[in-house]
């Protein structure tokens, strides 16, 4: 199966500063990689994702960069806000797997 | 409103006494999928359906079952929860049958205390 790896496992900012959380995966197959944002007490949700077509896609202040030489892809955060406090997870994929493999998620706190 | 719907959102249960948790989602999805929730440990799958009658182990499948007679409903059994099965148990759907390249729609989770 998929190894997925994140880092760094807790993160701390201050608001307004940047935010990068990177995840390194195994499989050469994979061409989905989507990031998930978790709130305390809430579900994962997607907040971005990008296909192995692009090497990057970005959504006001958030973006995601693929390199898939080295089969890395990171969650880009600017101009964090305390609301972009949560547990912030990748979970690349390809379209022959059945399974879903989650990296082990990325706490990121922003200080006001 | 699209949704997935687990149920109860909370349970505490004493060790052995069986329990279902239900899961049910409205956007006609083909894959829905369990996953446990533990501190530092991310989340990991536990059972996985592809379709109508068609289950399949996680990462982590001891101690569970599940069923998918209907293409909306995908419950989740524990026959004789034990203490190691507290968590937090999310149900999640995707549409088409390659679910891994699509979002997954997450339930809002079930947190479960077996003691």
């Amino acid at each position: 199966g998929e190894n997925v790896e994140q880092h760094p496992s807790t993160l701390s900012v201050q608001e307004g500063d940047s935010a990068v959380i990177k995840c390194t995966y195994s499989d050469s197959a994979s061409n989905y990689f989507p990031w998930y944002k978790q709130e305390l007490g809430k579900r994962p949700q997607l907040i971005i994702d990008i296909r192995s077509n692009v090497g990057e896609k970005k959504d006001q202040r958030i973006a995601v960069t693929l390199n898939k030489t080295a089969k890395h892809f990171s969650l880009h955060i600017t101009e964090t806000q305390p609301e972009d406090s949560a547990v912030y997870f990748c979970a690349p994929g390809d379209n022959a797997g059945n399974m879903l493999t989650f990296g082990g998620g990325t706490r990121l706190m922003v200080k006001p | 409103e699209a949704q997935v719907t687990q149920n109860p959102r909370y349970l505490i249960t004493v060790t052995g006494k069986k329990l279902t948790v239900t899961c049910s989602q409205n956007m006609n999805h083909e894959y829905m999928s369990w996953y446990r929730q533990d501190p530092g440990l991310g989340l990991r799958q536990i059972y996985y359906s592809m379709n109508v009658e068609v289950t399949d182990k996680g990462d982590v499948p001891e101690g569970y079952k599940v069923s998918r007679k209907e293409k909306r409903n995908f419950p989740l059994i524990l026959e004789s929860p034990s203490p190691n099965q507290t968590s937090l148990y999310f149900c999640a759907s995707s549409p088409y049958r390659a679910p891994m390249n699509t979002e997954a729609f997450f339930g809002q989770g079930t947190r479960l205390t077996v003691v």
